[in-house]
């Protein structure tokens, strides 16, 4: 069965950084591309970063210049690095693989970052 | 950059009947639009990409339709487990529209 599972979320304050972690499993994790998405309580979805199978990397504006996408192929995981967190950053992250076209076919279940002073 | 405009932002159908969510794409996507389906606390599930094509299980009631930049996900003899909010998404750019809100009473 087809998996990712994200980790790392937790409160933190304005300027602060954190690392979130979603581990796949059940398929070939370096044939695709994984993406996160972030939802603000009670708002829609947010697209994030996505990163390719080979490490080609794409940013949404808000987060371009503070936040990072790498992957570990040999781990079966993505990462977010998130730097110089701000308030409006709230969310859930959503982890996601991605069809070669950019589909998010399979979802994780997401991990709540809150940044509160 | 692409916006994508969803309506209605709510829509309140009866058990058994017949919805049917809108997507406009500000400029020409071709087909490569995906639906999500997403219910309350849980993950999006992908339910059509290629803007007609059925993702894995889903039910053939669930039927997406357009090209370029008007897009339609119809939903037929709706049960109360669709009660759900509804995101149509440009894949290629990653530009998810704002949602709609589907009530089953």
């Amino acid at each position: 069965e087809v998996q990712v599972l994200e980790s790392g979320g937790g409160l933190v304050q304005p300027g602060e950084s954190l690392r979130l972690s979603c581990a796949a499993s059940g398929f070939t994790f370096s044939n695709y591309p994984m993406s996160w998405v972030r939802q603000a309580p009670g708002k829609g979805l947010d697209w994030v970063s996505a990163i390719t199978g080979s490490g080609v990397r794409y940013y949404a504006e808000s987060v371009k210049g503070r936040f990072t996408t790498s992957r570990d192929n040999s781990r079966n995981t993505v990462y977010l690095q998130m730097d110089s967190l701000r308030v409006d950053d709230t969310a859930i992250y959503y982890c996601a693989k991605e069809t070669p076209d950019g589909v998010a076919a399979v979802w994780g279940q997401g991990t709540l970052v809150t940044v509160s002073s | 950059e692409i916006v994508m405009t969803q309506s209605p932002v709510t829509l309140s159908v009866s058990p058994g009947g017949r919805a049917t969510l809108s997507c406009r794409a500000s400029q020409s996507i071709s087909t490569n639009l995906a639906w999500y389906q997403q219910k309350p606390g849980q993950a999006p599930r992908l339910l059509i990409y290629g803007a007609s094509t059925r993702a894995t299980g889903i039910p053939a009631r669930f039927v997406g339709s357009g090209s370029g930049t008007e897009f339609t996900l119809s939903i037929s003899s709706l049960q109360s487990e669709d009660s759900a909010v509804y995101f149509c998404q440009q894949f290629k750019g990653w530009h998810f529209g704002q949602g709609t809100r589907l009530e089953i009473k």
